[in-house]
């Protein structure tokens, strides 16, 4: 167990459908990481926050969006929902922003766009 | 930008024996930081080792070791003693000290390793 807490553990929709994934990091980390697994992507970086203000984005779509909240958990909202956004979404985190720091990554949510 | 290339899809081995899993990388950065991660049929991603590009000596965990070339920007996953348990798909990560590759992993493809009885 990473310490890194996701919710849900899986979720079914329908494509055009919005949904929000969370994430609460390890007790202490400040920094959080969103990614996405996917068969034809792989494992994509999505976006990072640090002590809630966005620090890196990568492959992020722009039905995709997060926030990192006060109490440091963060969450995805994914809209629009397509067929194609069916995957695994992970969310990491780590102490600090500093690039030295290992990724713990969470147990994922598993999402399905029928 | 950065590439992370694991050209063996499917690697098998005997319980108790020796097995090496492939990795390379392409970057212009020269201080940066490698990664092997464990993903089990449970689909948690498992920290397995790391090392840091600018240690000359090679990382060891317990059965895991990795082997760095940096010159040929090479690293190797090293699993002795091979156990049932370590039948995973393996992925070998980069992530980049400075510039645009701030905060994230780059992940190869993926190793799928079967451990047989």
């Amino acid at each position: 167990d990473s310490g890194v807490t996701q919710t849900p553990k899986h979720l079914i929709t329908a494509t055009g459908q919005r949904v929000t994934l969370r994430c609460s990091p390890r007790s202490g980390d400040l920094s959080v990481y969103w990614y996405q697994q996917s068969l034809d992507q792989g494992l994509q970086f999505l976006i990072q926050y640090y002590n809630g203000e966005e620090r890196a984005k990568g492959n992020i779509l722009e039905r995709f969006s997060a926030q990192q909240f006060p109490d440091l958990h963060s969450e995805l909202n994914l809209s629009s929902l397509e067929l194609g956004d069916s995957a695994l979404y992970f969310c990491a985190s780590s102490v600090s922003d500093s690039r030295q720091e290992t990724q713990y990554f969470g147990p994922g949510t598993r999402l399905l766009v029928l | 930008a950065q590439t992370v290339t694991q050209s063996q899809p499917e690697m098998s081995v005997q319980e108790a024996e020796t097995v090496t899993l492939s990795c390379t990388y392409d970057t212009s950065e020269s201080n940066y930081y490698l990664f092997w991660y464990k993903q089990p049929p449970s689909r948690q991603m498992i920290l397995v080792i790391r090392q840091e590009a600018y240690k000359q000596q090679n990382a060891t965990e317990n059965r895991f070791s990795v082997n760095f070339q940096k010159a040929a920007k090479s690293f190797s996953l090293k699993i002795s003693d091979s156990q049932l348990g370590d039948t995973a798909m393996y992925f070998c990560a980069f992530r980049g000290a400075g510039g645009t590759s701030y905060g994230k992993l780059t992940f190869g493809q993926g190793t799928i390793l079967t451990v047989h009885p």
